[in-house]
């Protein structure tokens, strides 16, 4: 059984760099095909795509946004960090990750299974 | 504005049914298969529809998938007070080489 989770502050000052954890269980990132990704939801408003860490470092970002962000994996913990730089008010959203795995075909990509999402507010 | 668009809302009696379109291009829809997801309010995304027409174990036949040239199409039938969510197109995009989401649609089943 796949679950995810995210954990990280609730509350970030504009300016500032935030970090938000996702911790699996149920999949491994070393196996071939296996990602993670994250997605944020400001309220009121629609899913946007962030970011994308494969089994084998693959690493795709939201075009948008691919100055501030970055994804790494920690294959030990079972653990994918976001780190997003030069949170500013507009960054408040719900932040959710998800398992994706495509096989290595992203023809086929879809996100399967998602943690309960961590609302961060920048304030 | 997103890359794929969908209608921003939707409405149909209980028992009817609705299909909510997403429109893409030749780099994402044209290319690549479709995903659907269906928010509850305060709930976080689930997957209802991959590859395009497939259904995740657990997800009711009432509700499909298709895809034509670069649009798709998730269609619900007997409509029930509980489908009532927001619903989410998403694909592969080549030229990005990122995923994408639609803008979504609110399904409201009065």
């Amino acid at each position: 059984q796949i679950t995810l989770k995210e954990s990280g502050p609730t509350l970030v000052k504009p300016t500032q760099t935030l970090t938000l954890t996702c911790t699996f269980s149920g999949f491994s990132l070393t196996t071939g095909g296996e990602g993670v990704g994250w997605v944020r939801q400001p309220p009121g408003k629609a899913l946007e795509w962030l970011a994308l860490i494969y089994w084998d470092d693959d690493e795709r970002y939201s075009p948008s946004l691919k100055n501030r962000l970055t994804i790494t994996k920690d294959t030990s913990k079972n653990q994918v960090v976001l780190q997003m730089t030069d949170m500013d008010p507009v960054d408040t959203a719900t932040y959710y990750c998800a398992h994706s795995n495509d096989d290595g075909d992203r023809r086929y990509w879809y996100f399967d299974l998602w943690g309960r999402g961590a609302l961060v507010t920048v304030s | 504005q997103s890359v794929l668009t969908q209608p921003p809302s939707m409405s149909a009696a209980p028992g009817q049914k609705v299909s909510i379109s997403c429109s893409g291009g030749t780099s994402n829809i044209g290319k690549n298969y479709v995903s659907w997801y269906q928010q509850l309010p305060g709930t976080a995304p689930r997957l209802l529809i991959y590859d395009n027409n497939k259904r995740p174990s657990g997800v009711p036949e009432r509700f499909s998938g298709s895809k034509s040239g670069t649009s798709a199409t998730l269609g619900i039938t007997g409509l029930q007070t509980g489908d009532e969510a927001d619903y989410y197109c998403a694909i592969w995009d080549d030229s990005l080489t990122t995923g994408l989401f639609g803008g979504g649609t609110k399904l409201t089943v009065l």
